[in-house]
């Protein structure tokens, strides 16, 4: 089951910050926070992952808060590439090994 | 991160036929996935694919309908079998390494339709 909640549609401007946020108020103490996107008529990419601390790499920055039931994922500087499906997901780092995707968020940028 | 290749890419098949969808890896993964997305939907995992013995199917999944084989840390097929219009959907596979905090690769897919 999914254990996350997000919003099922953003739009943002381009150039502008898209700011995607995710509840996962059951996160379990050994669970990660994973981000992917799917492009129309591609497979699901990463983009990036955290624990407890915010976590920023070439494609975007995740903001997790401290008692760690929701974070946000930014992308600095949104193109219209970045316009996908954008998927949070909570992975134990033992036991299953398994990704469960719940229903993600449709960010729409807008030129 | 490992490179995969996920073929058909697309097919068109008669209902009450079967279609095998092969995925290979560039590189030995420990884990290895099949999803499917059908139309408009998410993602819902289908089996995890064990090599050496067999898969795991998640509820709702059989392996009769979906025979998975592994017969080594490249190499994975998922059979659709007696297909119907109903399992017109995206197949996908995917692969990871055990335990830790590392991310998963997808596979581009098969786009599957049945008439």
């Amino acid at each position: 089951d999914a254990k996350t909640t997000q919003p099922t549609s953003m739009d943002c401007a381009e150039g502008r910050a898209a700011n995607l946020p995710c509840n996962h108020s059951t996160i379990s103490g050994n669970e990660y926070v994973y981000w992917y996107r799917q492009i129309h008529s591609q497979g699901p990419q990463y983009i990036i992952h955290g624990l407890k601390n915010n976590e920023t790499n070439e494609m975007a920055s995740l903001i997790i808060t401290e008692d760690r039931k929701s974070s946000t994922l930014i992308l600095p500087h949104a193109t219209l590439r970045d316009t996908a499906v954008y998927y949070c997901i909570v992975r134990a780092t033992t036991g299953a090994n398994n990704l469960f995707f719940g229903t993600g968020t449709r960010l729409t940028v807008i030129p | 991160s490992a490179v995969i290749s996920q073929k058909p890419s697309r097919d068109i098949c008669q209902r009450g036929t079967s279609l095998t969808i092969q995925c290979q890896v560039d590189s030995q993964v420990t884990m290895m996935f099949w999803y499917r997305q059908q139309p408009g939907q998410s993602l819902t995992l289908i089996a995890t694919a064990n090599q050496g013995s067999e898969a795991t199917y998640e509820s709702g999944f059989v392996i009769d309908k979906f025979p998975i084989s592994r017969p080594n840390l490249t190499f994975s097929t998922l059979t659709v079998s007696n297909m119907s219009p109903e399992d017109s959907s995206i197949y996908l596979c995917s692969v990871g390494l055990t335990g830790g905090s590392y991310g998963y690769t997808f596979g581009s897919g098969t786009r599957l339709t049945v008439v």
